[in-house]
């Protein structure tokens, strides 16, 4: 079975310094990850994603996911944090594997916020 | 962009009422559309898969009796809530992946339906 981990509930951040929002995964061969974003009352924006190459993936508003297949890890990151940047984001992953598991998996959800 | 919309925003009902939410696909065909239910402060769940003239895969857990799915063309789902009570007040939200996608293609949400059941 595969699984997402975002360790951290909430994570708050000032506006102009740099945040990182963790999130860990387990499928049983090769990833698709993803990052989506979430504002009050509304559906999912895609963010980014992660299929091969470059381990460091640059998406939506600046911001940017870095895939280390050896912590299974795959952190959001923004340089400089905005106030606008305030939402919940979600780590998703897929196995990609020939017979794998072709459904999305979510995790819990990161609170991001942006303190002025 | 592909986009996915959901009708109605939101609605509130009567228990014992049966709620019908659209997803449709605007600008893409979509061969398998996905419908989650999220709880307050929780993750996406996943409620069933649903493939355009087939009958919807439904998770563990989800009854498909109350949860009833139509796909009935290449861009629209419908999701029926019957019968609906208090505890079926949630946010639904739809997803869709292109036709034309390959395997890996992050899937296309909709805004989400705020159902509240009185």
């Amino acid at each position: 079975a595969q699984s997402v981990a975002q360790p951290e509930d909430q994570v708050n951040v000032a506006e102009g310094n740099p945040l990182t929002v963790k999130c860990t995964y387990s499928v049983s061969g090769n990833p698709y990850l993803f990052w989506y974003v979430q504002y009050p009352n509304r559906g999912l924006q895609f963010l980014l994603k992660y299929i091969t190459g470059d381990n460091l993936v640059k998406g939506s508003y600046g911001f940017e996911a870095e895939f280390n297949k050896s912590q299974t890890s795959f952190h959001l990151k923004k340089p400089s944090a905005l106030v606008s940047d305030s939402a919940l984001y979600f780590c998703a992953v897929r196995d990609r594997s020939p017979g794998g598991y072709q459904k999305v998996t979510f995790g819990t959800g990161t609170k991001l916020q942006v303190i002025p | 962009g592909a986009v996915v919309s959901q009708h109605p925003s939101w609605v509130i009902c009567k228990s014992g009422t049966s709620v019908k939410i659209e997803c449709r696909s605007l600008d893409f065909q979509a061969t398998t559309m996905f419908w989650y239910r999220q709880f307050p402060k929780q993750s996406l769940m996943l409620m069933a898969t649903s493939n355009e003239g087939s009958k919807a895969t439904y998770e563990q857990g989800v009854e498909k009796d109350k949860f009833l799915i139509n796909h009935a063309s290449l861009t629209l789902s419908t999701l029926t809530v019957t019968s609906a009570h208090p505890e079926d007040s949630s946010f639904y939200i739809c997803s869709a992946n292109p036709r034309q996608a390959s395997s890996y293609n992050e899937q296309f949400f909709g805004p989400g339906t705020r159902l509240t059941v009185l």
